[in-house]
């Protein structure tokens, strides 16, 4: 049992390229998560998926694009990489709230992306 | 808007020193609210949820809807507690998001 399994861990960029973040679970979570965490900022919610084939945006989804085809994956996309994109990215999943589940969130170790 | 507040980007105590994180938020439902840790070089992670009322690590953090507050207290504070915290707030009702405050890296001296 991986848990949130992120890949690629480290990965530099020139502006202008583009690259996909993939996060997979094995947890049967129907909820996933992308996240951002900048120093002084915290951890800013990009997109969210509240299950298979649905996606939601979150506090700053400007420049991101995301899709849930299976259950277990969530990917994230960056069309054409910005300096202002150079970030730790974390995704974490969950069950939903409620019904005995308690929502907590699991994260995966993080995606440190740098754009040049 | 829903919004969460941590004051303090640090915080320093020594060993056996009390510690408290504060935390304050803005919701217009009835809020969900969390703590969540990260210890160097490990995953961020659940600590306690303000509904199960539960005391885990010796951190106990007490829902005030007046203050609209959720401050973490640890009467006796551990070098091992040194890492980031942050508390969140689910700002999504039924569908589920949390909203993280900055964060609160916090060492304990030794």
């Amino acid at each position: 049992n991986a848990g949130v399994t992120q890949t690629p861990k480290f990965r530099v960029l020139k502006t202008g390229q583009s690259m996909t973040l993939l996060c997979a679970q094995d947890m049967n979570h129907e909820y996933m998560y992308w996240y951002r965490q900048d120093p002084g900022m915290g951890l800013r919610l990009i997109h969210y998926s509240v299950g298979e084939g649905t996606t939601a945006k979150g506090e700053v989804p400007d420049g991101y694009n995301v899709s849930r085809l299976k259950k277990q994956n969530f990917l994230l996309g960056l069309e054409s990489a910005a300096p202002s994109q150079t970030s730790v990215y974390f995704c974490a999943s969950s069950y939903p709230l409620g019904q005995g589940n308690t929502g907590e969130l699991f994260f995966g170790e993080g995606s440190r992306l740098t754009v040049l | 808007a829903q919004r969460v507040t941590q004051p303090e980007k640090l915080l320093s105590v020594f060993k056996g020193a009390p510690v408290e994180l504060k935390c304050n938020y803005s919701y217009s439902g009835s809020p969900e609210l969390f703590w969540y840790v990260q210890y160097s070089r490990q995953r961020l992670q659940l600590l306690l949820r303000h509904i199960s009322r539960e005391s885990i690590k010796g951190f106990t953090a007490d829902l005030n809807k007046g203050e609209t507050s959720f401050h973490l207290k640890k009467p006796f504070a551990q070098e091992e507690d040194s890492a980031m915290y942050y508390c969140a707030l689910n700002s999504g009702g039924s569908n589920y998001k949390l909203t993280f405050g900055k964060g609160t890296l916090l060492t304990v001296n030794p």
